[in-house]
């Protein structure tokens, strides 16, 4: 199956740290990606993860757990600009990126 | 600035025009996508190109008509659509379908069709 679940909305303070969750079912799981996504505009790559554990890249960070087939998205000092949707997908070997529903993230001031 | 460049970025067709979405890609990619946002919705795969060869159709209806004449360029022809059509359409490029190190999807930024 495709199903990929994450949390439809969070929200934040300025200057806290969030972390977003993802699951998948994991047959013929090749790679998991996360992508941000301002309104109206282009979903944007942020990270990838193909083995299990952190990726850390500046104030995001993406864990995988392949056997458990999860994953999160952390994000650390969070800016007020950071308020955008946050994608997860899955990459399946020869097939496609399949995307999840996506987790609003607001930050309040 | 992505690397992948759409036009038009809006379109207002009615349900009897032809109208056509335009992608090119200068990334060197061989794999090249049509999604589809709609309001509150996952993104959804439409087709798949790869070395200019469909590799992927998710049961799109008819009257999207997608053509990649190379590798680089990739268009989505409309004709009577209906206004349930009315979306975000993104194309995306990656450097192919064989594994995923590296292979991150580039979106373009998007064609906003309203269908009236």
């Amino acid at each position: 199956g495709q199903n990929i679940d994450q949390p439809t909305e969070m929200t934040a303070t300025e200057g806290a740290i969030v972390q977003i969750n993802c699951t998948y079912q994991t047959s013929g799981f090749n790679g998991l990606f996360w992508y941000q996504q301002h309104a109206g505009e282009a979903p944007t790559f942020l990270s990838y993860n193909v083995l299990d554990g952190l990726e850390e890249k500046g104030r995001f960070s993406s864990f995988l757990s392949r056997s458990k087939g999860y994953s999160y998205l952390l994000l650390k000092e969070l800016q007020m600009k950071d308020s955008a949707s946050y994608l997860c997908a899955r990459y399946n070997y020869g097939q496609n990126f399949v995307f999840g529903p996506g987790t609003r993230l607001s930050v309040l001031p | 600035e992505t690397g992948v460049t759409q036009t038009p970025r809006h379109l207002v067709m009615g349900m009897t025009n032809k109208k056509s979405l335009k992608c090119e890609q200068h990334l060197g990619h061989n794999a090249m996508y049509w999604y589809k946002q709609s309001a509150k919705k996952p993104l959804e795969l439409m087709f798949v190109y790869n070395f200019k060869e469909q590799t992927e159709n998710n049961s799109v209806p008819s009257r999207f008509s997608p053509e990649c004449p190379n590798s680089s360029h990739l268009f989505l022809h409309l004709h009577t659509l209906q206004p349930e059509d009315s979306a975000l359409y993104l194309c995306a490029s990656s450097q192919d379908l064989k594994g995923v190190s590296g292979n991150t999807i580039y979106f373009g930024e998007g064609s906003w069709l309203t269908v009236v």
